[in-house]
Parts: structure tokens; C-alpha cells; sequence
């Protein structure tokens, strides 16, 4: 596609609810990324997938988050037992690896409200 | 470790005065890479230059201008004539190869008509 696309735009959950986010990429791009932004605050690193290489889940806040990607194309986060703190602005990213330096092209977010 | 630091948090400035946004980063790679995002109140981050740890020149671009400087970790952000769309959060970031994105905690410009 033309560019990064996630859905939904916006969520509204019930605490203790399962959610699951969708990112598609930007076609042949490799490399993708899963941050978060709470309301007036930085970009916060979720999780990261680089091709067939096991991705970097460090940022993952607790075991309630998931992330999963099929092959080099659609990434779903999954948040297990939604909890108010977890709402925030879901944003994915994707990057074309050839040359090592590219830069990352963001997604609109999912807007995630857990009341 | 890797960090990025814009010990900016607001600026508000006058349209048609210039401004310019700090960025320090920090990290032990020789080779990196960083980068300047704009996220305007609509949400969505766009991305404005990428620059390689082994390339130094600066650039300009229209009313933008970057400054970077390996001596000092200091990759900044000048806007030239400012608008009042240029009002955003402007995020700075280092990426060290195969690795995430770091990013700053952004600073907020407000321009004032």
C-alpha cells in the first residue's frame, strides 16, 4: 500500500478485555515496529521485527502484551486483560532494511480507551 | 546504552522568528544514524531527515536547517521564518544498525500568529 495502515483508528474497552491491533506495512519493508504514547508523552519501544530474525521484545511491559508477524506483512499486538494504564496511542512503523540507515514510516496509531 | 536527549520541552516563538530545537544523543556505535520526526496535532509522525553517523555536512531544506556535530552528540533543528504550521512536537531519534528507534521526549513548538 501507499503507506503504513492500522486499524482500528480508535478502541474503547472494558477493563479486563482482550484487545488485538492491526498493522499492515508498507510493502517490501522489512523491518517493523510497535510503539506507544500515552497522552502528552515521548514514543515508548514496544517491540521490534526484522525479517525471519526472532524480534526484539524488550520493550514489552508485562506478559499481558503480545506482538506476532506473518512473514514480512501484517502485525498484530495483542493486550491480554486490558488494565486503564494501558490506554494510549498504539503507533507502528515500518522500514526498508536495504542500505542499514532508512528511516521508519509511522502508521496513524490506534487510539486504545480502557474505561 | 543508547539515549537521546531535547532537554527543550516548550517553545512558543513569534511567526516569522527563527528557532532552533536541541537534540544530544549518546551511544558507543561508530555507526548510527538520526533522525528528526514532526507530529503535528493531527497525530501522525512524518518523518523530516535521516542523517549517517559518518556524514557530517549539514543540510538545508527549504526554511529547515539540521546542524550535526559529532563533537559536541549534537544533532539540532533550525526553522528559519517560522509559521504557524509549523506548530507541532518534534521528535528526535538514534538508530544503531539492525536495532529500534530511541527516541527523545519531543519538544513541543507553538508558533504565535
Amino acid at each position: 500500500g501507499a503507506g503504513v495502515s492500522q486499524s482500528p483508528s480508535n478502541k474503547v474497552t472494558e477493563k479486563g478485555k482482550d484487545v488485538e491491533l492491526r498493522c499492515d506495512p508498507i510493502s517490501g519493508h522489512t523491518a517493523l515496529y510497535w510503539y506507544r504514547q500515552r497522552l502528552g508523552q515521548g514514543l515508548e519501544f514496544l517491540i521490534y521485527f526484522q525479517g525471519n530474525s526472532a524480534p526484539d521484545k524488550s520493550g514489552l511491559p508485562s506478559d499481558r502484551f503480545s506482538a506476532e508477524r506473518t512473514g514480512e506483512s501484517v502485525s498484530t499486538l495483542t493486550i491480554q486483560r486490558t488494565q486503564q494504564e494501558d490506554s494510549a496511542v498504539y503507533l507502528c512503523a515500518s522500514r526498508h532494511t536495504g542500505g542499514g540507515g532508512t528511516e521508519a514510516f509511522f502508521g496513524q496509531g490506534t487510539r486504545l480507551t480502557v474505561v | 546504552a543508547q539515549k537521546v536527549t531535547q532537554a527543550q520541552t516548550e517553545i512558543s516563538v513569534v511567526e516569522k522568528e527563527d528557532v532552533t530545537l536541541d537534540c544530544v544523543y549518546e551511544t558507543r556505535d561508530t555507526t548510527y544514524y538520526l533522525f528528526w520526526y514532526k507530529q503535528p496535532p493531527s497525530g501522525e509522525l512524518v518523518f523530516l531527515i535521516r542523517r549517517n553517523s559518518f556524514d557530517e555536512q549539514n543540510e538545508i531544506s527549504g526554511r529547515y536547517s539540521w546542524n550535526f556535530q559529532k563533537s559536541t552528540s549534537s544533532f539540532n533543528f533550525t526553522i528559519t521564518a517560522s509559521q504557524v504550521v509549523d506548530s507541532a512536537v518534534y521528535f528526535c531519534a538514534l538508530r544503531r544498525d539492525g536495532n529500534q528507534f530511541y527516541f527523545g521526549t519531543g519538544t513541543s513548538l507553538t508558533v504565535i500568529p
